[in-house]
């Protein structure tokens, strides 16, 4: 019963490397997405998705891109990282709406991965 | 853009004093959730409140919703070491096929004085 999964934990990139960060949920789960978090700034939505095969943008995605080919899987990629990204990023799933229209969903989310670009 | 703001940004208390955070939302909320951080952890879900002038409680938590569904508040009663952490409140942005997209708020850090 893992809930959320982030990998990998800690990465140290060099400006204008790439990488992936992976996420994976097992409670079947419609709705993943990705959040940065900062500082003073709370929590950030980059993208997100409502289904698989399917991507959105969030707040703040420039300098991101996502895919979702699987239901359980949410990537984000960095193309070419910059200082600027230099964050914790979390993901986290939501389950399709149940009860009363005016209630939204509950995100349990994973344990976040710190990522530091030099 | 809807925003979500919450205030203190931080808040020091001796243990066994009481807490508040307070949530205020630029627009009408149909709900609001919090959530709790721990430092070094993830986001974790707390609780949601749904009608108009709701007041739940968790032990020594009491959240309420505003009469006008646009602000809330989280009071923690004789707080304790365990309750360190962050606070967070979230609002829905708009609807994507039927579900509501989180605004956080910019969070309350709570520490503790033994």
């Amino acid at each position: 019963n893992a809930g959320v999964t982030q990998t990998p934990k800690f990465r140290v990139l060099k400006t204008g490397q790439s990488m992936t960060l992976l996420c994976a949920q097992d409670m079947n789960h419609e709705y993943m997405y990705w959040y940065r978090q900062d500082p003073g700034m709370g929590l950030r939505l980059i993208h997100y998705s409502v289904g698989e095969g399917t991507t959105a943008k969030g707040e703040v995605p420039d300098g991101y891109n996502v895919s979702r080919l699987k239901k359980q899987n949410f990537l984000l990629g960095l193309e070419s990282a910059a200082p600027s990204q230099t964050s914790v990023y979390f993901c986290a799933s939501s389950g399709a709406r149940t009860g009363d229209f005016s209630g939204a969903n509950v995100l349990t989310f994973g344990a976040g991965s710190r990522l530091t670009v030099l | 853009g809807q925003q979500v703001m919450q205030i203190p940004q931080y808040q020091h208390v001796q243990e066994g004093e009481d807490f508040t955070t307070y949530c205020n939302s630029s627009t009408t909320l149909s709900n609001i959730q919090w959530y709790k951080q721990r430092p070094g952890g993830h986001p974790v879900f707390l609780i949601q409140l749904v009608k108009s002038g709701e007041v739940k409680k968790q032990k020594r938590l009491t959240f309420q919703f505003g009469e006008a569904k646009k602000n809330s508040s989280l009071h923690i009663t004789a707080t304790q070491t365990t309750d360190v952490g962050t606070y967070f409140c979230a609002g829905p942005e708009d609807m994507i096929f039927g579900n509501e997209k989180l605004t956080f708020g910019t969070g309350t850090r709570l520490t503790i004085i033994p």
